[in-house]
């Protein structure tokens, strides 16, 4: 089975604050998705990757960064947190071929105070 | 752009019962993906069931089964004999032909009841 492990369940940090979260795969999948999830508005795509070293942005980037420089790891950045960043992050993977389903870790619910 | 609707937030269910959760899609493409997803309360999201665009039969995985109509973009969820760890939120996911990009609905709750 995939395994896609987020490194944190729950996260508190403060505003301004440089959060990094990180998303591990163990199956050699090509994409990586970073997705955070709001009642009400379903999961929204902030980041992909779909090779190392390349990103793409998702429908709302502002405020985060990634880095993939490992194929197995993908991380987002906050990089100066803010109270509107409160929210669940998650993390997915799959492979490039184009019937593929995407793989998802744990989640991590991040609260900015 | 790709846009997905669940029009339902919630929905409930007798156990035992089939209840099925309704989706469309708005897309221009011909050949895409489509897959429902479903989040427990411990939060992991695992696939349900998936059809692809080009296959007019509909997908069924043991007690779920799809009801594809792409003319009309519609993908809707049944589930039968409804168990009481069918409760979830369930997300209906619209794949581009290229499979890296990925549109989520937002979600309906599905609570089965004793």
């Amino acid at each position: 089975d995939v395994k896609v492990t987020q490194s944190s369940r729950y996260l508190v940090k403060r505003t301004g604050e440089k959060v990094f979260l990180e998303c591990v795969q163990d199956m050699d999948h090509e994409n990586m998705f970073w997705y955070r999830q709001d009642p009400g508005l379903g999961l929204r795509l902030i980041y992909f990757s779909y090779d190392v070293k390349m990103k793409e942005k998702g429908d709302i980037p502002e405020g985060y960064s990634v880095s993939r420089e490992k194929k197995e790891r993908f991380s987002l950045i906050l990089e100066s947190a803010s109270t509107n960043q409160t929210s669940m992050y998650l993390c997915a993977s799959s492979l490039i071929s184009s019937n593929q389903p995407q793989h998802f870790g744990d989640g991590t619910r991040l609260s900015i105070l | 752009a790709q846009t997905v609707t669940q029009s339902q937030p919630e929905m409930s269910v007798q156990e035992a019962e089939t209840v099925t959760l309704s989706c469309t899609y708005d897309t221009s493409e011909n050949n895409y993906y489509l897959f429902w997803y479903k989040q427990p309360p411990s939060r992991q999201m695992i696939l349900v069931i998936r059809q692809e665009a080009y296959k007019q039969q509909n997908a069924t995985e043991n007690r779920f089964s799809v009801n594809f109509q792409k003319a009309a973009k519609s993908f809707s969820l049944k589930i039968s004999d409804s168990q009481l760890g069918d409760t979830a939120m369930y997300f209906c996911a619209f794949m581009t032909p290229t499979g890296n990009q990925f549109y989520f609905g937002t979600g309906t709750s599905l609570t089965v009841i004793p």
